[in-house]
């Protein structure tokens, strides 16, 4: 199984940037996923590392190292739209499941 | 787009009774999941399929059950619904590990009541 780690909440104001970190210990590592989920709303899929370094889509940005363990989703340049709970999951060697984190939610402030 | 739709966004049940909540995907996708999330736990994985008639348990299974007769729909069953058994349940489907398309994709979710 996963042990997943993630702050639970976090608050920042308009225009700012946000990091949201995740830690993880696995057995065996196949890929970190971040998802995006708005209050009442499926979650929605934003990015995906399986090799360690950054990956840059827009505002959004992850960033993985595998020997670490370890994960940041960055926002920048906030809108009130991205006030949200943010997922990280990570799947395991050969497997069909995610397991996820707890979720952080993210509250934009003007 | 992928498109994965639930039967309903909200039910309400009563203690004892037999629930049957239904998922269907539109993309040929050959995994299926059923997830349940409350607050502070996060998504956890209750069953899920990786073929028609194939099903594995999740790291919930107690108190649930799964039917996949056909590729498209994945049915998840409360045999006798419990008031612990109130929550968001989440049906998502994905294509194959494999490759980088292994996003999953969720449904809107149904919110079940039991009282």
């Amino acid at each position: 199984g996963q042990n997943i780690d993630q702050p639970t909440e976090m608050t920042a104001t308009e225009g700012a940037i946000v990091q949201i970190n995740c830690t993880y210990q696995t057995s065996g590592f196949n890929g970190l996923f971040w998802y995006q989920q708005h209050a009442g709303e499926a979650p929605t899929f934003l990015s995906y590392n399986v090799l360690d370094g950054l990956e840059e889509k827009g505002r959004f940005s992850s960033f993985l190292s595998r020997s670490k363990g370890y994960s940041y989703l960055l926002l920048k340049e906030l809108q009130m739209k991205d006030s949200a709970s943010y997922l990280c999951a990570v799947r395991d060697l050969g497997d069909y499941k995610l397991s996820f984190g707890a979720g952080t939610t993210v509250t934009v402030r003007a | 787009d992928v498109k994965v739709t639930q039967s309903s966004r909200y039910l309400v049940k009563r203690t004892g009774e037999k629930v049957f909540l239904e998922c269907v995907q539109d993309m040929d996708h050959e995994n299926m999941f059923w997830y349940r999330q409350d607050p502070g736990l996060g998504l956890r994985l209750i069953y899920f399929s990786y073929d028609v008639k194939m099903k594995e348990k999740g790291d919930i299974p107690e108190g649930y059950s799964v039917s996949r007769e056909k590729k498209e729909r994945f049915s998840l069953i409360l045999e006798s619904a419990s008031t612990n058994q109130t929550s968001m349940y989440l049906c998502a489907s994905s294509l194959p590990p494999g490759g980088n398309s292994y996003e999953q994709y969720f449904g809107p979710g149904t919110r079940l009541t039991v009282t």
